[in-house]
């Protein structure tokens, strides 16, 4: 399947370094969000972005930054990262931001990321 | 108090077997409901959306009970394949698109 994809699919990373990741999405959705998933926690949304205008932004730390160039692409830069940092990052679309069943999120295979 | 609910499991049922699980959910103006599948080191896949009047889709029916907030996941004749983590997620009309899922319950089927 390949409606939605990210790069790279494994990253490790030191404390100091920067790096970003980058998500595509082939389905013609205007919608796209980031999540973070730690073990044994549940997924925690991150951002969203819809017609490319960030609409949601749920307290995440300032060392994430998202952009979203297009409604095909959304990147996460990352910055000075702590090792609790170390999760799987999904990117998600949908048709569109809204809360209902038409607007079902359909999720990339993930960044497993570690910080060292 | 947790927006969404599940019994973690783990559920070790063997082929052939039904199995149901149940989620519960705190905020009574939640608008949309699903159940997403996840396999391990996998990203979660959509299994179904869960209508009010309930609904099947082969051996899987999902059943909303809004009076009561919960939903439950009842699956016929297991499948070796059937097993994975089962999503319970919730969609609060708070701003954008903002699923809340739960920490989901782990099926194991066995030969």
């Amino acid at each position: 399947e390949t409606g939605v994809t990210q790069t790279p699919r494994h990253l490790v990373m030191g404390m100091t370094n920067k790096k970003s990741l980058k998500c595509e999405q082939h389905l013609g959705h205007n919608a796209m969000y980031w999540y973070k998933q730690s073990a044994k926690k549940p997924l925690e949304l991150m951002f969203v972005y819809s017609l490319e205008e960030r609409v949601e932004n749920n307290s995440v730390p300032s060392r994430f930054s998202p952009e979203c160039p297009n409604s095909s692409h959304l990147f996460l830069h990352l910055h000075t990262l702590q090792p609790e940092d170390s999760a799987l990052y999904l990117c998600a679309s949908s048709q569109d931001a809204g809360s209902g069943i038409e607007d079902t999120q359909y999720f990339g295979p993930g960044t497993r990321l570690t910080v060292l | 108090r947790k927006e969404v609910e599940q019994d973690p499991g783990p559920f070790n049922v063997p082929e052939g077997a039904t199995v149901a699980f149940n989620c519960t959910y705190s905020n009574s103006a939640s608008q949309s409901f699903f159940w997403y599948r996840q396999d391990c080191r996998k990203e979660p896949k959509l299994l179904m959306s869960v209508y009010s009047s309930g609904n099947e889709d082969g051996r899987f029916t999902a059943q909303l009970n809004r009076a009561s907030q919960y939903i439950s996941l009842l699956i016929r004749d297991s499948k070796l394949s059937d097993s994975a983590t089962y999503l319970c997620v919730v969609n609060l009309p708070t701003g954008a698109n903002n699923l809340f899922f739960g920490t989901g319950t782990r099926l194991t089927v066995i030969p």
